[in-house]
């Protein structure tokens, strides 16, 4: 079946200007999380969406940073007036809710660039 | 805050020895503890979680120890192989729900020919 897909690959922007990153999460994943990698370094968390909860936001390092997901599913990341310290890789991630199912499956991550 | 911290940030092993991967936390009611290998310009990969009811599980040349008391575990890779190349995270479960781990700082383990 189909993984955790993201868009774009890649993407490249001027400081200053506002992204969105998507995430498809695997059918069915209740739980969906977005991390931050940069070069060399390890995964930062962001954000956390858990079913009909209210998502936790405390990774969120500032409030250009912002995140959605849309019926349960999709979610998107949007970092307003970006900064060059904002590249890194952007990664999302998706699971199943409750005991044993706690593995949580990563996307190919979005590459961004900021000039 | 609760944070997970790991060692050593490199290594590098003769190809067949074994290597060792350490992580402690910090929350002590975090009862899961996944570990994941991400391959260069790869995704995170499981490759393996251990939980708290139990202290060591393996699956083949790989093998998680976990010592609650202390709050740290290790990854042990025996027979190390070129493709065990990559960078592995330990991770941790923050609070009793296992919903929601911080990551360590990744270790990047090289296998010497």
């Amino acid at each position: 079946g189909a993984g955790v897909s993201q868009s774009p690959s890649n993407k490249v922007t001027e400081k200053g200007k506002d992204v969105e990153l998507r995430c498809d999460p695997i059918s069915g994943h209740t739980a969906l999380y977005w991390y931050r990698q940069s070069l060399g370094q390890g995964l930062e968390f962001l954000i956390y969406f858990q079913g009909n909860s209210a998502p936790d936001k405390s990774g969120l390092p500032s409030d250009r940073f912002s995140a959605e997901r849309t019926g349960g599913s999709v979610s998107t990341l949007t970092i307003q007036r970006t900064q060059q310290e904002d590249s890194a890789v952007y990664l999302c991630a998706s699971s199943l809710m409750g005991r044993g199912m706690e593995t949580q499956y990563f996307g190919p991550g979005t590459r961004l660039l900021v000039l | 805050g609760e944070n997970v911290e790991q060692h050593p940030s490199t290594l590098s092993v003769q190809e067949g020895d074994s290597a060792v991967i350490k992580c402690t936390y910090s929350d002590s009611a975090s009862n899961y503890f996944p570990w994941y290998k991400q391959e260069l310009g790869k995704r995170p990969q499981l490759i393996i979680d251990i939980r708290s009811n139990v202290g060591e599980k393996k699956d083949q040349r790989i093998a998680v120890t976990l010592n609650k008391t202390a709050k740290h575990f290790s990854l042990h890779i025996t027979e190390t192989q070129p493709e065990d190349s990559a960078v592995y995270f330990c991770a941790a479960s923050i609070g009793s729900s296992a919903s929601k781990i911080i990551f360590g700082s990744g270790t990047r383990l090289s296998i010497r020919p």
